[in-house]
């Protein structure tokens, strides 16, 4: 089965500062995707970012950009200029390439923006 | 566009009753997806619809049961409620056509309470 870790419960950041949220995963699939989703207090879920497994380079959305080490199976999410609305959940996810809807989550890291 | 909308928001049950929750999707999006997020357990995957067909199905009781219209429109059942119920039921709506490339939006929840 798979698995999706996110070891940093809760990290916290300066305004206009750079933070990097970690994830890893598990699998014996060749060909997936990695997501990181953010879920702000009382608001609705939203993607931030995707990665394809058979994609050398990494994903990259304006500030946001990933760290994509496929032989480590790790995902990290790098955020630049932080800002006080990147307050957040920040989930990690893994589907399996084969057509599947079907997200596996990690348990999420709670980042708080310091003004 | 309207995004996903999942009604109720919250809904306060006692242990042993059984509950509907409803989500309506982005239109034009026929796959959606049912996830049950709890504290401790995080985010899990119920089950997934595509064109009022099951097609993928998470790791719960068959007490959790769901169904998807013609207007794929969804809703979900849960039978003789349990304390352990009591959870943010969040659904994801997708085109339901390309697989893990598709982006699934999430509606707002729907915050049960077993009591």
């Amino acid at each position: 089965a798979q698995t999706v870790t996110q070891s940093q419960p809760e990290m916290s950041v300066q305004e206009a500062e750079t933070v990097t949220l970690s994830c890893t995963y598990d699998t014996s699939e060749s060909d997936y995707y990695l997501f990181w989703y953010k879920q702000p207090p009382s608001r609705q879920m939203i993607l931030v970012i995707r990665q394809e497994a058979y994609k050398q380079q990494n994903a990259t959305e304006n500030r946001f950009s990933v760290n994509f080490q496929k032989a480590a199976k790790s995902f990290s999410l790098k955020i630049s200029d932080s800002q006080l609305g990147d307050a957040a959940m920040y989930f990690c996810a893994y589907v399996p390439g084969a057509g599947s809807y079907q997200l596996t989550f990690g348990k999420g890291t709670k980042l708080s923006v310091i003004p | 566009k309207a995004g996903v909308t999942q009604t109720p928001r919250y809904l306060i049950k006692t242990r042993g009753q059984q509950v509907t929750l409803s989500c309506s999707p982005i239109s034009g999006h026929r796959s959606v997806s049912w996830y049950q997020q709890t504290p401790g357990q995080g985010l899990q995957f119920l089950f997934e619809y595509f064109s009022e067909t099951q097609r993928n199905k998470g790791n719960f009781p068959g007490r959790f049961s769901g169904r998807q219209f013609s207007n794929s429109r969804s809703e979900m059942n849960v039978s003789t409620l349990e304390l352990g119920d009591s959870a943010l039921y969040l659904c994801a709506s997708s085109l339901g056509l390309a697989g893990p490339s598709d982006t699934q939006y999430f509606g707002p929840g729907t915050r049960l309470t077993v009591l």
